[in-house]
């Protein structure tokens, strides 16, 4: 029950795109269309930004996206705004359990 | 609108037990169909998953922690709790509860610091 893989941190410009991968294996992120995506500011609860791989909570911008292609899941923020900085986890259902990624650190710069 | 909270000690002595509870208010465990979950951060780390209950008592475990972790939960409270036996300092994190199905939890309570210390 490893860890999810993220990209320790990934940066861009207001405006911009970027792009977070989240990479497992067939027994989670491959096996199972329950990947979810986390947004955590400091000294902060986590926020939940997107589940089941695709779905935004109410209330959470259309500027979000996600994918999934085999056991690799993907993050998408368009249109970065500065208070999108901040650290991003992937998680994903397991066979009876449930895993997160490493965390992703956004920085717009 | 759902709440959760977590309670219990800050400080917890090596090989000790680690216990807290988390109060739901907004709604009743018993009605809701999804999870409650346990997971925990250490100071500048990573998210964790430690377990989640459902309101029969179901539970499912991270399985690096099984045989120390056991999550049971009180529907005429409304309360879930975290058991830890053993801990070390590497038990030492912030200790959040929340409820999710399938890994997303959409209502997180705003943590409790617990500290493994002599």
């Amino acid at each position: 029950q490893s860890a999810l893989t993220q990209p320790r941190s990934v940066s861009g410009s207001p405006g911009q795109s970027v792009t977070i991968s989240c990479t497992g294996t067939s027994r989670d992120v491959g096996g199972y269309n329950y990947v979810s995506w986390y947004q955590q500011h400091p000294d902060k609860a986590p926020k939940l930004m997107i589940y089941d791989v695709i779905k935004r909570p109410s209330g959470v911008p259309d500027r979000f996206s996600g994918a999934k292609s085999g056991n690799t899941a993907s993050l998408t923020i368009s249109g970065l705004q500065a208070d999108d900085e901040g650290d991003y986890y992937c998680c994903s259902q397991a066979d009876d359990y449930v895993v997160f990624g490493g965390g992703t650190k956004l920085t717009v710069l | 609108q759902l709440q959760l909270q977590e309670s219990g000690p800050g400080l917890v002595r090596p090989s000790e037990t680690l216990s807290l509870t988390c109060t739901v208010s907004g709604d009743s465990i018993s009605r809701n169909t999804h999870f409650w979950a346990w997971i925990r951060q250490p100071p500048g780390k990573g998210l964790e998953w430690i377990g989640s209950i459902n309101h029969s008592g179901n539970t499912y475990y991270k399985p690096s922690l099984k045989g120390r972790v056991t999550i049971s939960i009180d529907t005429s409270k409304n309360q879930f709790f975290l058991r830890l036996n053993s801990v070390t300092a590497a038990d030492t994190a912030m200790y959040y509860c929340a409820r999710e199905l399938g890994g997303a939890a959409d209502f997180w309570g705003r943590g409790t610091l617990v500290t493994v210390s002599s």
